[in-house]
């Protein structure tokens, strides 16, 4: 199954700044999820980032706030803008796998996030 | 009603025994069906996957099928201590490509 590198792993912000959350691949990929967790909540979709388009939002979400880029089939950022408490929580990333017949997720480290 | 409902548990279980972990979702037509777990700070790790009617086995896990109830569930044997975690429910959504939606999941603690 894919690897995925995801940076930072935590951080603490200001509120009204930005963090951008950055996903390596380690093979070529189509789609790329983008998801958060807040604590005792179920992950919640963010995005859907396919490389050579525009992402697509999930209802709640948008892209003023959470814009994402996908520049290739490895790589693809999330970035958390003009940033409130209300955004503290874990984003994860993640793709598709295929291994053993199954097209489950395979899960980023996770980004937790604090804002102050 | 929730998509994908969960008891969040804890659900206590001492070393040995069976842990049973149940999940029931809204979407009639919903065709594939996953667990996952995931350790305290840690991001989910996909255990266990099913799509048809019945159960699967894998290792000390089975997971259950039941289309008609709408019910999924997970079977972990002889429990282990390192099994302690909460296991998230996933069920693939009809509407988007590969979305899944997710239970809020139940946290298993197993005692020793």
């Amino acid at each position: 199954s894919a690897v995925i590198s995801q940076k930072p792993s935590r951080d603490i912000c200001q509120r009204g700044t930005s963090l951008t959350i950055q996903c390596q691949v380690d093979s070529q990929v189509t789609m790329m999820f983008w998801y958060r967790q807040q604590p005792g909540q179920s992950l919640t979709l963010i995005a859907t980032a396919n490389q050579g388009s525009e992402a697509t939002y999930e209802s709640g979400f948008v892209i003023d706030k959470f814009p994402i880029s996908r520049p290739n089939l490895t790589f693809s950022t999330l970035t958390v803008s003009n940033m409130s408490p209300e955004d503290s929580s874990i984003y994860l990333c993640s793709v598709v796998g295929s291994a053993g017949g199954s097209y489950g997720y395979t899960f980023g480290s996770g980004t937790r996030l604090t804002v102050v | 009603q929730k998509e994908v409902e969960q008891n969040s548990g804890p659900l206590s279980v001492p070393e040995g025994a069976i842990a049973s972990l149940n999940c029931t979702y809204s979407d009639r037509g919903s065709q594939s069906f996953f667990w996952y777990r995931q350790y305290s700070g840690k991001s989910p790790e996909l255990i266990m996957f099913i799509y048809s009617n019945g159960d699967k086995e894998d290792g000390r896990f089975t997971a259950q099928l039941n289309k008609a109830s709408q019910y999924v569930s997970l079977l972990i044997r002889d429990s282990q201590p390192s099994d302690s975690a909460t296991y998230l429910c996933a069920v693939k959504s009809t509407s988007g490509t590969y979305k899944y939606i997710f239970g809020t999941g139940t946290r298993l603690k197993v005692l020793a």
